[in-house]
């Protein structure tokens, strides 16, 4: 199964600041690579799909990108309510995998 | 809106079986292009599909897991179900039901709030 990584797994950064967090397939999964939003307690909420295309209702601070092995998700500027786990998901070949998540968390 | 929610026993004995239910609410299960999911996360790790099921009852399967895993609908209820059998502690988890869409291209865009599974004697 295709595995992926996240890093860093944790990044530590102050409100108003530019997140960058990424994600490495260790085989191509074309675009068909997700990002997910989970805080505590919480489901995981759909940020992007297709590699670079925001889900509805996502701001527009929040954008990704790449293709084959090697994906980012930006956030341009960090909101308080942005400090949570990041998690990235391929649905390229079966079976759909995830990464072990990001940690954004406040400075 | 469309909600998911979970139910099933918080603890389950090694060795038996775990048995969870999602339930939709404010649409038909059998509406629309989705596909019906289980995902679980063991604390402090990350998220690990399970399969998933169609309305009209086709399936997909983790490989690891299929030889324990079963999945079913019942659209007169607006439910769909998860069952793994012999059970260990590796399987204790927050287990999600989720929702993959067309809309999205097939990617997880509803989820339940998930339900804690601890397998311990």
């Amino acid at each position: 199964e295709i595995v992926l990584t996240q890093s860093p797994a944790t990044l530590s950064l102050s409100p108003g600041e530019r997140a960058t967090l990424s994600c490495r397939a260790s085989q191509s999964v074309r675009s068909d690579l997700g990002w997910y939003q989970q805080k505590p307690g919480q489901a995981p909420r759909l940020l992007i799909h297709d590699a670079s295309n925001r889900a509805t209702g996502i701001p527009a601070r929040f954008s990704g990108s790449g293709s084959g092995t090697d994906f980012t998700l930006t956030i341009s500027s960090l909101e308080p309510e942005d400090f949570a786990v990041y998690h990235c998901q391929q649905r390229s070949n079966w079976p759909w995998t995830f990464g072990q998540g990001t940690k954004v968390e406040i400075k | 809106q469309v909600q998911l929610q979970e139910s099933g026993p918080g603890l389950v004995k090694p060795s038996q079986t775990l048995s969870l239910t999602c339930t939709v609410s404010g649409a038909s299960i059998s509406s629309g292009d989705f596909y019906w999911s289980w995902v679980r996360q063991p604390a402090g790790k990350g998220l690990e599909w399970i399969g998933r099921i169609y309305a009209g009852g086709a399936t997909n399967h983790k490989p690891s897991l299929k030889s324990r895993v079963t999945f079913s609908v019942d659209t007169s209820k607006n439910q769909f179900s998860l069952k793994l059998t012999s059970v260990t502690a590796a399987d204790t988890a927050v287990y999600f039901c989720a929702r993959e869409g067309d809309e999205v291209n097939w990617y997880f865009d509803l989820w339940g709030r998930g339900t804690l599974v601890t397998v311990s004697s």
